[in-house]
């Protein structure tokens, strides 16, 4: 059974970077095709892909917010680490990381999602 | 960047009914890459459909997928009370690579 469970910090000032990380059982990073994206929503509104990671370190980012995304794995622990500079009231949102496979256009399962408020 | 619409933004109906979502593109996107979700309040998306007509693990009948090109649906046969959610539809493009959500619909008890 795959499970991913994102973790970090509740609440972030303007300007500072983001952290979060994804730890996920029943699958490994280092196997063949498999991948963890980065997705996000707003409270109330839709969807937004962020990035994307495989098991052969290829990386992956949304165009729109490429300059302030990092993406990086550490198979060893069964994590993949998201950061996001320069954090806005915007970027508020719940963020999910979710298991993909390279040949797939979706993402299956996903994780719990966080919290994250950007506010002063 | 492909643009997916969906509608409506809001679909009211009543359990037992018959509940149609469409999706459409701003350009023609790969069935097999055309995935929906179904999302209730405060939890993850779930995956329901994936390659535009292929039900996902442990997924009801009751829920089917189908279209091409550019205009995308999702077909409950027979809403049960837990059916009412948000639901998502998702394409993913390989040049350059990105993911795309609509904007979603509420289904929503009438």
């Amino acid at each position: 059974q795959i499970t991913l469970k994102e973790s970090g910090p509740t609440l972030v000032k303007p300007t500072q970077t983001l952290t979060l990380t994804c730890t996920f059982s029943g699958f490994s990073l280092s196997t063949s095709g498999v991948g963890v994206g980065w997705i996000r929503q707003p409270p109330g509104k839709a969807l937004e892909w962020l990035a994307l990671i495989y098991w052969d370190d290829d990386k992956r980012y949304s165009p729109s917010l490429k300059s302030r995304l990092t993406i990086t794995k550490d198979t060893s622990k069964n994590q993949v680490v998201l950061t996001m500079t320069n954090m806005d009231p915007v970027d508020t949102a719940t963020y999910y990381c979710a298991h993909r496979m390279v040949y797939e256009g979706w993402f299956d399962p996903w994780g719990q999602g966080t919290l994250v408020t950007v506010s002063s | 960047e492909i643009v997916l619409t969906q509608s409506p933004g809001t679909l009211s109906l009543s359990p037992g009914e018959r509940a149609t979502l469409s999706c459409r593109a701003s350009q023609s996107v790969s069935s097999s890459y055309l995935a929906w979700y179904q999302q209730k309040p405060g939890q993850a998306p779930r995956l329901l459909i994936y390659g535009a007509s292929s039900r996902a693990t442990g997924i009801p009948d009751r829920f089917s997928g189908s279209g091409s090109g550019t205009d995308f649906t999702l077909t409950i046969s027979r809403l049960e009370p837990e059916d009412f959610a948000v639901y998502y539809c998702q394409q993913y493009g390989s040049s350059p690579p990105s993911y795309t959500f609509g904007q979603g619909t509420k289904l929503e008890i009438k």
